[in-house]
């Protein structure tokens, strides 16, 4: 597969606090990203996606910034709530579009 | 209103049991996936299927087998469990490449 990896395996950050979760993808042939967020014993949640011919998307507090040239992929979460605390994936499509792999998830835990 | 449907949501099954694993969807998407997760890990994509076109990862144990009748059934054959294949086993559809995963909850396998 694909090789999908993200720099911090833990974040923490104050409720109300801005988060920032990163990823590195490695095939630059990869042309659609996902953000998930994932809670224990549930099934991955979709959060945001971007094309590779988007350099930044925005969502409801939530925000994609993808660089194309350093193959990194960033999520912003705006005014983190405990609600937020979860396990974060980046996934990407690889070669033909089809596969979806997965980086290794940051645990994201907000402080009240 | 559930889109991607596991069952079970539980299964215990014996060291060599054969086992199989049931996903269904009601969004008509041409693409499925199996993904394998083990605790504090990333899914890991076993196979995925589109329209009736069997796609298998180049690591996907020989162990593992998928079927897929209709559009709207897939299904996960476990021929002959070992104890490492204990693992949360994740479905997910989407209506065509680079498109948006729906995933479902999951079904948690575990051997003994």
């Amino acid at each position: 597969g694909e090789s999908v990896g993200l720099h911090l395996p833990t974040l923490s950050v104050q409720e109300g606090d801005n988060s920032i979760i990163n990823c590195a993808y490695s095939n630059s042939a990869s042309d659609y990203f996902i953000w998930y967020k994932q809670e224990s014993g549930k099934g991955p949640q979709f959060i945001i996606d971007i094309r590779s011919n988007m350099d930044k998307r925005q969502g409801q507090r939530v925000t994609v910034l993808l660089n194309k040239t350093v193959k990194h992929l960033s999520l912003q979460i705006a005014a983190t709530q405990p609600g937020d605390s979860a396990v974060y994936f980046c996934a990407e499509t690889g070669n033909t579009g089809n596969q979806f792999y997965f980086g290794t998830g940051t645990s994201l835990t907000v402080i009240p | 209103d559930a889109m991607v449907i596991q069952n079970p949501r539980y299964q215990v099954t014996q060291f060599g049991k054969p086992v199989t694993l049931s996903c269904s969807q009601t969004l008509n998407h041409n693409v499925m996936y199996w993904y394998q997760q083990k605790s504090s890990q990333a899914p890991k994509l076993l196979f995925h299927y589109y329209d009736k076109d069997f796609n298998n990862e180049a690591d996907t144990p020989d162990n593992f087998q998928s079927r897929r009748p209709n559009t709207s059934f897939c299904f996960l054959d476990i021929r002959s469990p070992g104890l490492g294949d204990t693992a949360m086993y994740l479905c997910a559809t989407s209506r065509d490449k680079s498109y948006e995963q729906y995933f479902g909850p999951g079904t948690r396998l575990t051997v003994t």
